[in-house]
């Protein structure tokens, strides 16, 4: 079945590298993402990784992705208070409906 | 500009009372969903429509009902059924199956039951 797993808290000094972990059960999996929520407002999709690939980089994130232990990760270069939110890992299957399944998410504090 | 719109952002509800909270998108999606956010719990599948006409049940639909008359509209009822109504709710939208699976997402809904 599906299940995505994620600490619940990340600390981070301002200007620090942040990396967010996450991992997942189900070998199938097609795509999995990174959704960032800032409090009180809906999740918006941050990227997200084809399961053929092992790395994706866009500006400051950095997406990595081992298939082998089902382990994905999400660094924030150079991590500024605005980056402060709750990040959720999701995988979607193909074949099915496409649906993500979510973490329970990771709040990061971003502090100066 | 296009997006998903979410009404009322908060709501205040008695028990014993059912409220429909209303989710509108002019994204031309086909596929819309429901989710219910709990503090630690993350993001729970309600209701989802991937056509007009048509919808499913998610891992926590008891309690709760939809409808999907048009396309752009998906409308969900938090019926007195419900026993823990107190939650934020969300609600997406996707192109459904022939995508990345990426979804939009709306401001959401805040109930709160007196």
């Amino acid at each position: 079945g599906e299940d995505v797993e994620q600490s619940l808290f990340l600390s981070v000094r301002e200007g620090d590298s942040s990396v967010i972990n996450c991992t997942y059960t189900d070998s199938s999996s097609t795509y999995l993402y990174w959704y960032k929520q800032e409090p009180g407002a809906g999740l918006q999709l941050l990227t997200y990784i084809f399961s053929n690939m092992d790395m994706k980089q866009d500006q400051r994130l950095t997406v990595l992705l081992n298939k082998k232990d089902k382990h994905l990760s999400l660094r924030i270069a150079d991590t500024q208070t605005g980056d402060s939110a709750i990040y959720f890992c999701a995988e979607s299957i193909q074949g099915g409906s496409y649906i993500p399944t979510f973490g329970r998410g990771t709040s990061l504090i971003v502090h100066p | 500009d296009g997006g998903i719109t979410q009404s009322p952002k908060y709501l205040f509800r008695k028990e014993g009372q059912n409220v429909t909270l209303s989710c509108e998108q002019n994204l031309n999606h086909d596929a819309m969903y429901w989710y219910r956010q709990d503090p630690g719990q993350g993001l729970r599948l309600i209701y989802y429509s991937q056509i007009v006409n048509d919808f499913q049940k998610g891992d926590i639909a008891e309690g709760y009902s939809v409808s999907r008359e048009k396309k752009e509209s998906f409308p969900l009822t938090v019926t007195s059924a419900q026993k823990n109504p107190t939650a934020f709710y969300l609600c997406a939208s996707s192109r459904g199956q022939t995508n990345t699976g990426e979804l939009f997402f709306g401001e959401g809904s805040r109930l709160t039951v007196l």
